[in-house]
């Protein structure tokens, strides 16, 4: 069965430092991924998706970036945070024809 | 592009009622999928149920069931005998069947806040 793998669950990091959030997919291949950022009682922001290694779609310019080194692997990442980046940001899987599946999500926290 | 729309922000029903969530989405595909999301507080995603734009019957699953009008781009979600579990965020979503450029982007709306009273 397919499972998706988010970590870390929580971080809290200065303001300017880098970030690195990684997931990971078992059990399918060549999966869509998703990167999506929810601020508080709010809704998912598509951040960046991918359709295969090397692949990514930015869809909300900012300092963030995203990478796909391996086809079931996705990382998002920063070279200095900012405040406004705090948010809970979810990964998440798809084939062309299902449902996404989620990770369990990492809350960050800009300090 | 295609959008999805949640007008509702907040929704409330008393337990055992039956509510419904609406949906609109934009889209110039006549070949997709619509999803609904639940988000409990522990903030996991979880799939309510799921409609083939090429299916006519609308789905259904247990005490969950939409109503999907593909003419008008409309794809309610109605709750029946709600129950105090039920009360989470609520979000619809879309996704393409035809490869566009970037591929397969799936969609989602602002979501709906149902609320559970007793």
């Amino acid at each position: 069965s397919q499972t998706i793998h988010q970590w870390p669950a929580t971080l809290v990091q200065p303001v300017g430092s880098p970030l690195s959030l990684e997931c990971t997919v078992e059990g399918t291949s060549n999966p869509n991924l998703y990167w999506y950022r929810q601020a508080a009682g709010r809704g998912l922001q598509l951040l960046f998706y991918s359709v295969g290694i090397g692949q990514i779609s930015s869809e909300v310019p900012q300092n963030l970036s995203a990478s796909r080194p391996q086809d079931r692997q996705f990382i998002l990442s920063s070279k200095k945070l900012l405040l406004s980046d705090s948010g809970f940001y979810l990964c998440a899987w798809s084939s062309v024809t299902t449902e996404a599946f989620f990770g369990q999500g990492t809350r960050l926290t800009v300090v | 592009a295609q959008t999805v729309t949640q007008s509702q922000p907040e929704m409330s029903v008393q337990e055992a009622e039956t509510v419904t969530l609406s949906c609109t989405y934009d889209t110039s595909e006549s070949d997709y999928y619509l999803f609904w999301y639940k988000q409990p507080p522990s903030r996991q995603m979880i799939l309510v149920i799921r409609q083939e734009a090429y299916k006519q019957q609308n789905a259904t699953e247990n005490r969950f069931s939409v109503n999907f009008q593909k003419a008008a781009k409309s794809f309610s979600l109605k709750i029946s005998d709600s129950q105090l579990g039920d009360a989470a965020m609520y979000f619809c979503a879309y996704v393409g069947l035809i490869l566009t450029g970037g591929g397969n982007k799936l969609t989602f709306g602002t979501g709906t806040q149902l609320k559970v009273e007793l």
